[in-house]
């Protein structure tokens, strides 16, 4: 069964470092790539999202993802986190096939300090 | 704004005791998709509807049913909720377009059984 991996669940950092979330999937066909953020309160909105392409996607807020096939790998970046990033992340995968359904990994909690 | 609405926010139900959850959206999609969602992990998708064919997950328990009246509303019916449903409900919705199937998701029910 297709799985997806999120490496971690917790991370702390201070504003202005740097964050690379990482999540790998285990799906060896085409497949669509999707990073959402919960923050406090409130519901799962998209970031960003692969379907096809530029393998680098620039999503909203200054996060960008970078889809590598051959690592199975689709891991989450933004140079200088902010207070207000403090949320947690989920990244999703859909068959690039079939009905549209996603799997989900078990989401990154992240807490920035100011 | 178009958007997924989910009511109510919170639900306690007592062990056993039939519980209905709702969801209903203005966006126009015709895919929606019910989700369980326990502390710390993923979102694991219960079903879908295709418009009005209903498609359910291979390990969805029995005890979920679902009914979709008509677009904008759905049902997350539980029979008899065990101390085990306890968990977050998320209702998402999609177009059903190639190239569009970034779904959209309602705050979410939280169910407590007692």
């Amino acid at each position: 069964a297709q799985s997806v991996s999120q490496h971690n669940h917790h991370v702390i950092l201070s504003e202005a470092a740097s964050l690379e979330l990482g999540c790998n999937y285990s799906y060896g066909g085409t497949v669509n790539l999707f990073w959402y953020v919960q923050y406090p309160g409130q519901h799962l909105q998209l970031l960003l999202k692969y379907f096809s392409g530029d393998p680098l996607v620039k999503g909203i807020k200054g996060f960008e993802a970078e889809f590598i096939k051959s690592k199975f790998s689709f891991n989450l970046r933004k140079p200088s986190v902010q207070w207000s990033d403090t949320a947690e992340y989920f990244c999703a995968v859909k068959e690039g096939s079939g009905y549209n359904k996603l799997i989900f990994g078990a989401g990154t909690r992240l807490a920035v300090h100011p | 704004d178009a958007m997924v609405i989910q009511n109510p926010r919170y639900q306690v139900t007592q062990f056993g005791k039939p519980v209905t959850l709702s969801c209903s959206q203005t966006l126009n999609h015709n895919v929606m998709y019910w989700y369980q969602q326990k502390s710390s992990q993923a979102p694991k998708l219960l079903f879908h509807y295709y418009d009005k064919d209903f498609n359910n997950e291979a390990d969805t328990p029995d005890n979920f049913q679902s009914r979709r009246p008509n677009t904008s509303f759905c049902f997350l019916d539980i029979r008899s909720p065990g101390l085990g449903d306890a968990a977050m409900y998320l209702c998402a919705t999609s177009p059903d377009r190639v190239g569009q199937e970034t779904q959209y998701f309602g705050p979410g029910t939280r169910l407590l059984v007692l």
